[in-house]
């Protein structure tokens, strides 16, 4: 079964600097790997899709790169903002699952301040 | 922009009472998955949908839970008789490939289950 673990639990930083929120996954075998936001008490919203041919994707401030080999992915934020405070979620499509089935972690919460 | 609409939003109820969750996916979306997410933990799914028929179930607590989704568009995720564990964020999702190479899912805003 697909294992995905994201370090860290949970991060403190104030506005202006770049994170790295760190991602990785037992299987190898995988069609693809988002990223996710989810603000306290609502629904995700899908930041970034890296297809496992991809090596990285990017939209605005995000960058998220997978090395597949290695069962990694990072979510790297320039110039974070306290409008980033969110938790951030990784889930991958498992080659051996059903038709699309995502395996997620269990978040790392970010919490920007002024 | 087109969305997943879920309600209702907030529920509360009592234990051994029945609740229902609805779930309209995006439109012309085939597949539809139902997550729970239990505070402090990522979501897992419950069941998928392809057009109609389930595809997966196998972590679906069938004696209490079941889904339908009789015409192929919006769902519906019946819990009856509700338990105290059942409390939890119900997220309802949709895809619209049935290829796994290209499976973005969309989520709904959730519906928040508190069970007293």
């Amino acid at each position: 079964k697909q294992e995905v673990t994201q370090i860290p639990a949970a991060l403190s930083v104030p506005e202006g600097e770049n994170l790295v929120l760190n991602c990785s996954f037992t299987d190898s075998a995988i069609y693809n790997l988002q990223w996710f936001r989810q603000d306290p008490g609502k629904g995700l919203t899908s930041l970034l899709l890296i297809q496992s041919s991809q090596r990285e994707q990017t939209s605005g401030r995000l960058n998220a790169s997978l090395d597949k080999s290695s069962g990694r992915s990072t979510l790297y934020i320039a110039a974070s903002q306290p409008g980033d405070s969110a938790t951030y979620l990784c889930a991958v499509t498992d080659r051996g699952s059903t038709l699309g089935r995502l395996y997620f972690g269990r978040g790392t919460q970010l919490t920007v301040w002024p | 922009e087109a969305e997943v609409a879920q309600s209702p939003r907030y529920k509360i109820t009592e234990k051994s009472q029945a609740v229902a969750f609805w779930c309209d996916p995006i439109s012309g979306h085939a597949t539809l998955y139902w997550y729970r997410q239990i505070l402090g933990q990522g979501p897992e799914l419950l069941v998928q949908f392809q057009d109609e028929s389930v595809v997966d179930d196998s972590q679906l607590p069938k004696d209490r839970f079941s889904a339908e989704r009789l015409k192929g568009v919006d769902s519906t995720l019946k819990i009856q008789p509700a338990e105290l564990g059942d409390s939890a964020m119900y997220l309802c999702a949709s895809s619209p490939s049935t290829s796994n190479s290209y499976n973005e899912q969309f989520f709904g805003p959730g519906t928040r289950l508190t069970v007293l």
